[in-house]
């Protein structure tokens, strides 16, 4: 199966930064990758997609780009805003056991500093 | 409207005992999924299932099973409950089957508390 890392536990940022989250894989490489925020006591919550075939993707102040070459996703949060603070977590399909189930990885929670 | 909802959202129990979570969708969704946040956080996938086929993560202990009495429900039964079964179970759903893009739904998670 797949083994994800993200690259901290935490980050602090200040309001207006661009916060940029990591996620790297090691086995193989997935057809697409996806980020979910979740808020404490709430289920993940499903923010973009991109594809394999991606170099980048864009939904309002959020930028996702996809890197298959260094097995790795950055995902970047622009202006950042306190109600931006929330755990960020990256998720590629299993291979292992059907390409629709999910492996998630142990996320990032993002502070984001007034 | 809630799109995926389970129930209860707090449950506190005793070991040894059998409990059940209900879990519905009214997404209209081909698939549903079991998925267990333990207390560091790491979320971990248990079961899928999809037009009847069940696929069980193999480090899941045989006392979870999951009941799936229609397509818009996947309820998860869990046998002689131990203390390391204490851990959020999120319930999930997404549209579509094997081999295409998709992104999951999940509930508000029910916290299971093994006294």
């Amino acid at each position: 199966s797949q083994k994800i890392e993200q690259n901290s536990e935490a980050l602090n940022i200040q309001e207006g930064k661009t916060a940029t989250l990591t996620c790297n894989y090691t086995n193989y490489s997935p057809a697409y990758l996806q980020w979910y925020r979740q808020d404490p006591g709430r289920g993940p919550v499903f923010l973009l997609l991109i594809r394999e075939n991606e170099k980048e993707k864009r939904k309002e102040r959020l930028k996702v780009t996809f890197d298959t070459t260094l097995k790795q996703s950055l995902f970047h949060i622009t202006a950042s805003q306190p109600a931006d603070s929330a755990t960020y977590l990256c998720a590629l399909p299993d291979s292992g056991a059907g390409s629709y189930q999910l492996t998630f990885g142990k996320g990032t929670k993002l502070s984001v500093i007034p | 409207d809630t799109a995926v909802s389970q129930t209860p959202k707090y449950l506190v129990t005793q070991m040894g005992n059998d409990k059940s979570i209900k879990c519905e969708q009214n997404l209209g969704h081909d698939t549903m999924y079991w998925y267990k946040q333990d207390s560091k956080k790491f979320l971990k996938i248990m079961f899928s299932y999809n037009n009847k086929e069940l696929i069980i993560n193999e480090t899941v202990p045989n006392r979870f099973s999951p009941k799936s009495p229609d397509k818009a429900h996947l309820n998860l039964h869990i046998n002689s409950l131990e203390l390391g079964d204490s851990a959020v179970y999120f319930c999930a759903s997404s549209p579509r089957g094997r081999g295409l893009n998709t992104e999951a739904f999940f509930g508000q998670g029910t916290r299971l508390t093994v006294v």
